[in-house]
């Protein structure tokens, strides 16, 4: 069983380069979240899909755009990568929101130099 | 301000001990809340979850606790096993279309 799939696992960019961060999950989910993880921090949420064809902002969104590709697949994108991007992300999914556990990926881990 | 609060970054304990990790919460919209694993290089995985409906919740070796006045609820690992050494998040949810609230987490190592 697959379950959320992320890619790539590592990545390192340069100040200002671009990059999309792939998530696809196989458990005919609804919903669906992007989190960071920093050193010795929570994760904390960055956009999130809570159906197919809606996205909302979560606790840190600036400088990250989110797709729902379809109800599969919801992908993050930096449009001109900053140090402070550094980080682990997380791609998480439920079958709906609210009261239900979410599953997560094994992250992407993203140096911005 | 933290609304989710791990205030133990690490906790020791014997192989077939019990563990007992911490979690509390400001947010008194808070009303599910849930215990994740996570080791290197892994995503965190679901333990268990627990509604405000409930005091405890138990599946096999773990049981969550919640007290709602005091804000707090308790992750029990017993008997430990070297398996469970691990970073656990304590997350908490207003129930709504948002995601989770997570803690910084606590890193349990358990002593052979």
């Amino acid at each position: 069983n697959a379950g959320v799939t992320q890619t790539p696992k590592f990545q390192v960019l340069k100040t200002g380069q671009s990059m999309t961060l792939q998530c696809a999950q196989d458990m005919n989910h609804n919903s669906m979240y992007w989190y960071r993880q920093d050193p010795g921090m929570g994760l904390r949420l960055i956009y999130y899909s809570a159906s197919e064809g809606t996205t909302d902002k979560g606790e840190v969104p600036n400088g990250y755009n989110v797709s729902r590709l379809n109800k599969r697949e919801f992908s993050l994108r930096l449009e001109s990568a900053a140090p402070s991007q550094t980080s682990v992300y997380f791609c998480a999914s439920s079958e709906w929101t609210g009261y239900q556990p979410q599953h997560f990926g094994d992250g992407t881990r993203l140096s911005i130099l | 301000d933290q609304q989710v609060k791990q205030n133990s970054p690490s906790l020791s304990v014997q192989e077939g001990r019990i563990s007992i990790l911490n979690c509390d919460y400001t947010n008194s919209m808070f009303d599910y809340f849930l215990w994740y694993k996570k080791y290197p290089a892994e995503g965190p995985t679901f333990l268990i979850s627990i509604s405000s409906i409930k005091d405890k919740n138990e599946d096999g070796r773990f049981t969550v606790f919640l007290n709602k006045s005091a804000k707090h609820l308790s992750l029990h690992i017993v008997p430990s096993q070297p398996g469970d050494s691990a970073v656990y998040f304590c997350g908490s949810s207003g129930g709504g279309a948002d995601g989770l609230t997570f803690g910084k987490g606590t890193h349990l190592i358990i002593q052979p």
